[in-house]
């Protein structure tokens, strides 16, 4: 069974660019986490996304940040004009709608903004 | 406001040892706890977990204990071995929305 993919693993981009992270669940699993990791720290809610419905979005920035998790495809986490302290590990996690707590974890996808 | 924290950043322990890891709580409303290991350029790799309405659960070499009145949570590793070097974190949950407060780490370095 294929885990949380993630991808792309690393990703750079200059200041004003937009980022787009993305996250397939583990199969049968309806929702999706995305959390942010900055160097030394612990993981930071972001998000809680079920199919086509964004649940809880407490974590995330108000602005410049979206996040989306389609019917079909992978969800997407999307950063508008990137600025340097946006660099991070992100994380996606996914659960199956049975056990909402219990979240495995991507490879995450590190961003650097130059 | 919500924090999950650990008492000790760092754990140096010999191969063979039990190494404990522990970690400190402040909502009392949590009623699952969960802890993480994560290797360097990895996601976080699921250990075990616990309810409230438990004190310990065991699982193989791990053991997680959980003292709701100190709100105090720990993890047991038996035997401690190299591929155990990792960054341990505690998270805790169970709220409206699922989202799990992690604690910023605890680096168990294992020597040989």
């Amino acid at each position: 069974n294929a885990g949380v993919m993630q991808n792309p693993r690393h990703l750079v981009r200059r200041r004003g660019q937009e980022a787009r992270l993305r996250c397939s669940p583990m199969k049968g699993h309806s929702h999706v986490y995305w959390y942010r990791q900055l160097p030394e720290e612990g993981l930071k809610f972001m998000v809680y996304l079920q199919k086509e419905n964004i649940i809880d979005e407490s974590g995330m920035p108000k602005e410049r940040f979206s996040a989306e998790f389609p019917k079909e495809g992978p969800s997407i986490l999307r950063i508008q004009q990137v600025v340097r302290g946006d660099s991070a590990a992100y994380f996606c996690a996914s659960s199956p709608p049975t056990s909402g707590e219990t979240q495995y974890f991507g490879p995450g996808t590190r961003l650097l903004v130059l | 406001g919500e924090s999950v924290g650990l008492h000790l950043p760092t754990l140096s322990v010999q191969e063979g040892d039990n190494s404990i890891i522990n970690c400190a709580y402040s909502n009392s409303a949590s009623d699952y706890f969960i802890w993480y290991k994560q290797e360097s350029g990895k996601g976080p790799q699921f250990i075990i977990d616990i309810r409230s309405n438990m004190d310990k659960r065991q699982g193989q070499r791990v053991t997680v204990l959980l003292n709701k009145t100190v709100k105090h949570l720990s993890l047991q590793i038996a035997a401690t071995q190299p591929g155990d070097s990792a960054v341990y974190f505690c998270a805790e949950g169970g709220g409206a929305t699922n989202k799990l407060i992690f604690g910023t780490g605890t680096l168990l370095a294992v020597q040989p």
